[in-house]
């Protein structure tokens, strides 16, 4: 069973720039949720989709932004990038309910210069 | 508000040494889910355990066991006899039922990091 898949997995942007995630989850799962990973916040929840609806959110502003697909693929958009959002971007996918067990990517490692 | 405290930041033993990773949480909540995942230099979290709130007996997976204690907020995790590939950051999480029984929005502490070293 192939495991969540995320692209890409190293990027490099500039201040200002834009930057899509792409998050492939298991086969099957209809979940999937978004978290940022840096050294000083740790790793922090983003937003979780489920049947391509936002079903909880977490405390980042409005330049944080995400979609589902009816494949339960997900992206993630960060627009205006800031020096500040460099960091590991890690999905992961479930069933959705209460099973529990996440499912994590490797990650992309996003450079914000 | 929900918290986890991961107080070791890191932690270095000699292989087959026992360590005992610490994790306190805060939560209002009676029902709620506690985890803790490993994190290897790749950088995807592997799963190890998830615990409700109503259940408070220990556990033993091999090497591995967690011992919760609800009364003091405590889920501890011990590795019994390290070994080097145990090196790697763990994270102890908590997560509340919300609407949906999503169990998307985990609460994680900041992480131990484990070093054993041959």
């Amino acid at each position: 069973k192939a495991g969540v898949t995320q692209t890409p997995r190293y990027l490099i942007k500039t201040r200002g720039q834009q930057v899509t995630l792409s998050c492939s989850p298991i086969s099957g799962h209809r979940s999937v949720s978004w978290y940022q990973q840096t050294p000083g916040q740790g790793l922090q929840f983003l937003f979780e989709y489920f049947s391509e609806t936002q079903r909880n959110k977490g405390n980042f502003p409005g330049r944080f932004s995400g979609r589902q697909f009816s494949n339960s693929r997900s992206e993630m958009n960060v627009s205006t990038l800031e020096l500040g959002d460099s960091a590991l971007y890690l999905c992961a996918s479930s069933q959705g309910d209460d099973t529990g067990e996440l499912f994590f990517g490797e990650g992309s490692r996003l450079t914000v210069l | 508000a929900q918290k986890v405290t991961q107080a070791q930041t890191e932690i270095s033993v000699v292989e087959k040494e026992d360590v005992t990773l610490d994790c306190v949480y805060e939560t209002r909540d009676t029902t709620y889910y506690l985890f803790w995942y490993k994190q290897p230099p790749s950088g995807e979290l592997v799963f190890l355990i998830r615990r409700n709130s109503f259940d408070e007996q220990n556990e033993i997976s091999g090497r591995y066991s967690w011992n919760f204690q609800k009364s003091t907020s405590c889920f501890n995790f011990t590795i019994t006899a390290s070994q080097v590939v145990d090196s790697a950051v763990y994270f102890c999480a908590l997560s509340e039922p919300n609407y949906g029984g999503s169990q998307g929005n985990l609460i994680f502490g900041k992480g131990t990091k484990l070093s054993v070293k041959p």
